[in-house]
């Protein structure tokens, strides 16, 4: 069974760039995740979906970034612009709603660099 | 807002065992999960635990619940070279929907 898949693996961009990463979710996967995750640091939920509604996207910054998963399935998260700040890996993590311990599944992630 | 603490780095020689801790200040957090994150991968759940629980064994991992002092640890037996990676504590709610990642630990296993 394929995990989750996210694309571009890397990424390096000019500042003020506008950038989009890609997630696949593990098939039957209703529940999709964005993680922010700084150097050093623990992921951070950046807007969580069940299907195709955004349920959860207190932590996005919505001024420069936006997602959609229109079908209900894949996800793209994008930031125009991009600022040096920006600079992290983001994360798309998958699980099936209504599993009580919600196991999270993780992608390889996408890493940003801001020039 | 709600966190979740843990020591950023351990090291220990192989065949030895491996404590890695964690507290948490959410008391109405449901689960506590460790999850292992290698270079360039992913993170990968290891194991969890109910709140109503005070300790799960699976294979060579033992995870500790302390839920007065809001503290979780995970216990590595016959720690492997393979066992090198980032440890990540997690407390999460019912459904696990709002979940709050540690910072975390860091595990050197020297040969």
């Amino acid at each position: 069974e394929a995990g989750v898949v996210q694309s571009p693996r890397y990424k390096i961009i000019e500042k003020k760039q506008p950038v989009a990463f890609w997630c696949n979710p593990i098939s039957g996967h209703n529940t999709l995740y964005w993680y922010l995750q700084n150097l050093g640091q623990g992921p951070e939920l950046l807007i969580r979906y069940e299907n195709e509604e955004a349920v959860d996207d207190s932590q996005l910054p919505k001024d420069r970034f936006s997602a959609e998963r229109l079908k209900g399935v894949d996800s793209t998260l994008k930031i125009q612009p991009a600022e040096l700040g920006d600079s992290a890996v983001y994360l798309c993590a998958s699980s099936l709603s209504g599993g009580s311990e919600n196991e999270q599944f993780f992608g390889p992630g996408t890493r940003l660099t801001v020039l | 807002g709600e966190d979740v603490e843990q020591s950023l780095f351990l090291s220990v020689r192989e065949g030895d065992s491996s404590v890695i801790n964690c507290t948490y200040t959410d008391s109405s957090s449901t689960y506590l999960y460790w999850y292992k994150q290698e270079p360039g991968a992913g993170l990968q759940l290891l194991t969890y635990i109910f709140s109503n629980m005070d300790m799960k064994q699976d294979q060579r991992l033992t995870v500790l619940l302390n839920k007065k002092d809001k503290h979780l640890s995970l216990r590595i037996a016959d720690t492997q070279t393979g066992d090198s990676a980032i440890y990540f504590c997690a407390a999460g709610n019912t459904g696990g929907f709002k979940t709050i990642f540690g910072a975390g630990t860091r595990l050197f296993v020297k040969a």
